[in-house]
């Protein structure tokens, strides 16, 4: 039962596009979604999360979009650099009691000169 | 400020043997977490642990076990591995209760392959 649906699982951009990946949650209790980014050999790092009482939050290059009502929220990276090349995965949590994170199922990006 | 550590980073069984993947973690975090990641599947919870002397199963906790040996450490056993264990095993601890989020931070991973 896959409760944080992500799409796409690759993805390419030339250098200087935007790149978007999109999830889609089934669990109305959910109400922290972030955003992990895994680089080869490493383990995912926190990016950039969003509580659902905003429908935008940026930092430097990178904005979650959050849609309550179609429950779906999507990473947009502006101006990708062959640096943002790594494997991006959504997830989302309840509250404070039920924090376990569902992660998506992961996106591959790969930025190209 | 080492995070979250685990050993060992690789390890190759074979088909039947034990072996215990160990977690610590510095930050004064009471949740630590197993998952496993597998090409096209993403991170599955394997097993968690909310504070010292509590575990739980997660998604997929057939044929592991663990133990929260103390606030720091949380380990994952295997005790009869078989090739659908081949994977690579993440250890996270979370900072919960932050009103800001819940920041899970990660370990480097385990490349555990059985033949």
């Amino acid at each position: 039962q896959q409760q944080v649906k992500q799409s796409p699982q690759s993805l390419i951009v030339q250098k200087g596009g935007i790149s978007i990946i999109n999830c889609a949650y089934e669990n109305t209790a959910f109400d922290y979604f972030p955003w992990y980014q895994q680089f080869p050999g490493k383990g995912p790092a926190l990016l950039i999360a969003i509580r659902p009482d905003v429908s935008e939050k940026k930092e430097g290059r990178f904005t979650i979009s959050f849609n309550k009502s179609a429950k779906q929220f999507s990473l947009h990276i502006m101006d990708s650099q062959p640096g943002d090349s790594a494997t991006y995965f959504c997830a989302a949590s309840g509250s404070f009691g039920n924090e376990k994170l569902t992660f998506g199922t992961g996106t591959r990006l790969t930025i190209i000169p | 400020n080492a995070g979250v550590t685990q050993t060992p980073k690789f390890q190759v069984l074979k088909t039947g043997q034990s072996m215990t993947l160990q977690c610590a973690q510095d930050m004064n975090h009471n949740s630590m977490y197993w998952y496993r990641q597998d090409p096209g599947m993403g991170l599955r919870l394997i097993y968690y642990s909310a504070s010292e002397g509590t575990t739980d199963k997660g998604e997929v906790p057939n044929g592991y076990n663990v133990s929260r040996l103390n606030k720091r450490e949380f380990s994952l056993r295997l005790e009869s591995a078989a090739p659908s264990q081949t994977s690579v095993y993440f250890c996270a601890s979370l900072n919960g209760g932050d009103p800001s989020g819940n920041t899970i931070y990660f370990g480097e991973g385990s490349w555990l392959t059985v033949v």
